[in-house]
C-alpha cells in the first residue's frame, strides 16, 4: 500500500520556467518530508527537505511547500535548468522513525 | 571522496546461485539501510541497521541476509537467487532523524 503518491510520471518544461512537482500522502502520522533527485545509473541524491511545523522551505532555486490539511506537499524549481533534468522522488516518515517511505519519482525534462 | 560506496554495480548472474552486495559509508553515520528499487521504481526498504543492530526487518524473503560487521559497512547477501529479485539495490546510510545518503546503486540481473 503506496503511502506517498507521485501521480504525475513526468513532466516537462521549457529551461526558465518553473517546474512544479507534487506529491500526497495517506499517512498522518508522517511529520518528515524530503525531496531526492535522482540522475540515471546513479543513487538519489537529497535535495531539500520540510517538517510538519513549517510550511514552506526555500534553498536558492527549490522550495518546498506543505499543507497538512489536504496531506499534500510540492517542489518548485524557478528557474528550471537543463541540469534539473531528473527524476525527482518525494518521501516521507515519522520523527525518530528510521523507515523512508517512496513515492513512484516524476522524470523532468527541462527543454532548451 | 565517496561517501556511501557500493560493489558491485553490475551483477549478472544464474538463477539459485548465492550472491552478495557490498557497502560502506565514511559520513560517520550510525544507521545504514537497504533498499530496493523494482521494475516499477518504487524505492523501498528492506532492512535497518543502527550500530550494529537489526532494527528494520520489513517482509523480506529470509533469502535476504544483511550482515552488518561494524558500523561503517552493511553488506546483503541473497541465497538461491530467483528471476524476481532482478532489481537495482540501493545502500544508504544518515545519522537519526537526518536526510539518508545513497550508495550509486547495484544493477541485479538474475537469468
Amino acid at each position: 500500500d503506496q503511502q506517498v503518491k507521485q501521480n504525475s510520471p513526468s513532466l516537462s518544461v521549457q529551461e526558465g520556467r518553473i517546474s512544479i512537482l507534487n506529491c500526497d500522502y495517506t499517512n498522518s502520522m508522517f511529520d518528515y518530508f524530503l525531496w531526492y533527485k535522482k540522475y540515471p545509473a546513479e543513487g538519489p541524491t537529497f535535495l531539500i527537505s520540510i517538517s510538519s511545523i513549517k510550511d514552506k522551505n526555500e534553498d536558492g532555486r527549490f522550495t518546498v511547500f506543505l499543507n497538512k490539511s489536504a496531506k499534500h506537499l510540492s517542489l518548485h524549481i524557478v528557474p528550471s535548468q537543463p541540469g534539473d533534468s531528473a527524476v525527482y522522488f518525494c518521501a516521507a516518515r515519522r520523527s525518530n522513525d528510521y523507515k523512508l517511505s517512496f513515492g513512484a519519482g516524476t522524470t523532468v525534462t527541462v527543454r532548451a | 571522496d565517496t561517501a556511501v560506496s557500493q560493489t558491485p554495480k553490475y551483477l549478472v548472474t544464474q538463477m539459485g546461485n548465492d550472491k552478495s552486495i557490498k557497502c560502506e559509508q565514511n559520513l560517520g553515520h550510525d544507521t545504514m539501510y537497504w533498499y530496493k528499487q523494482d521494475s516499477k521504481k518504487f524505492l523501498k526498504i528492506m532492512f535497518s541497521y543502527n550500530n550494529k543492530e537489526l532494527i528494520i526487518n520489513e517482509t523480506v524473503p529470509n533469502r535476504f541476509s544483511p550482515k552488518s560487521p561494524d558500523k561503517a559497512h552493511l553488506n546483503l547477501h541473497i541465497n538461491s537467487l530467483e528471476l524476481g529479485d532482478s532489481a537495482v539495490y540501493f545502500c544508504a546510510s544518515s545519522l537519526i532523524d537526518s536526510e539518508a545518503f545513497f550508495g550509486q546503486g547495484t544493477r541485479l540481473t538474475v537469468v
